[in-house]
């Protein structure tokens, strides 16, 4: 069954807490993005990676980061320098952007909370 | 950087009646793409539309893009109950350093009641 897999479903973070958000993809898709989604907005860029042991800042990184050791996995820890983190959370991968072709395969999504 | 705004914000209409939503962009784009999301899932890619294509079809969607007024408009044609979700627009352009991504607007609230 192929896709993209986010865990967990719902995640609650305390003050002063680092969490981290799973991603996996089983496409072979070389680029994997995160995203986040407030209520009523649009979705906003925070990391992307075009290929492993390679990321780039999006348009809102700060207190984020992020890792791609494997092709399969991009992985995103909110830290807590991050202030405002409840929001809803997407991953996403594609193929190669700039290839005439970039439809974007979204996971489930992860709600983030604060306790 | 948000390019893509949706227009109307939200839409409620009868089962059967066709649903027109608009999206507006800023700067040159490769292509442009419509997204679905249901209510707290992931977003679903419906059709890609190309800067050199005036008009596209899938199944009950229409998608026309005129790269002269940087705009793009969705139809859904008989709509049903199902149709409810939020639609995205998303401009596939180069962001600089070497990079390309896409940008989504805030989208459209679609609501079919029965």
């Amino acid at each position: 069954d192929g896709g993209i897999t986010q865990s967990p479903k719902y995640l609650f973070r305390k003050e002063g807490q680092n969490v981290t958000l799973s991603c996996e993809q089983n496409l072979n898709h070389d680029a994997m993005y995160w995203y986040r989604q407030d209520p009523g907005q649009g979705l906003r860029l925070i990391y992307y990676s075009q290929i492993v042991n390679d990321f780039q800042k999006g348009d809102i990184a700060e207190g984020y980061s992020v890792s791609r050791e494997k092709k399969e996995s991009f992985p995103l820890t909110v830290t807590s320098a991050q202030k405002n983190p409840t929001a809803f959370y997407l991953c996403a991968s594609s193929t190669p952007p700039g290839l005439a072709k970039n439809i974007q395969y979204f996971g489930a999504g992860t709600r983030l909370s604060v306790l | 950087s948000q390019q893509g705004e949706e227009d109307p914000q939200a839409l409620s209409i009868q089962e059967g009646e066709n649903a027109t939503m608009n999206c507006s962009y800023k700067t040159s784009i490769n292509n442009l793409q419509w997204y679905r999301q249901n209510s707290g899932r992931g977003l679903v890619h419906l059709i890609l539309i190309r800067s050199n294509e005036r008009e596209k079809h899938s199944g009950r969607l229409r998608v026309t893009l005129d790269t002269s007024k940087k705009s793009s408009s969705l139809l859904i044609t008989a709509s049903r109950a199902a149709d409810t979700a939020s639609y995205f627009c998303a401009t596939d352009g180069y962001s600089g350093a070497g990079s390309y991504q896409l940008t989504f607007g805030k989208g459209t609230k679609l609501s079919v009641i029965p």
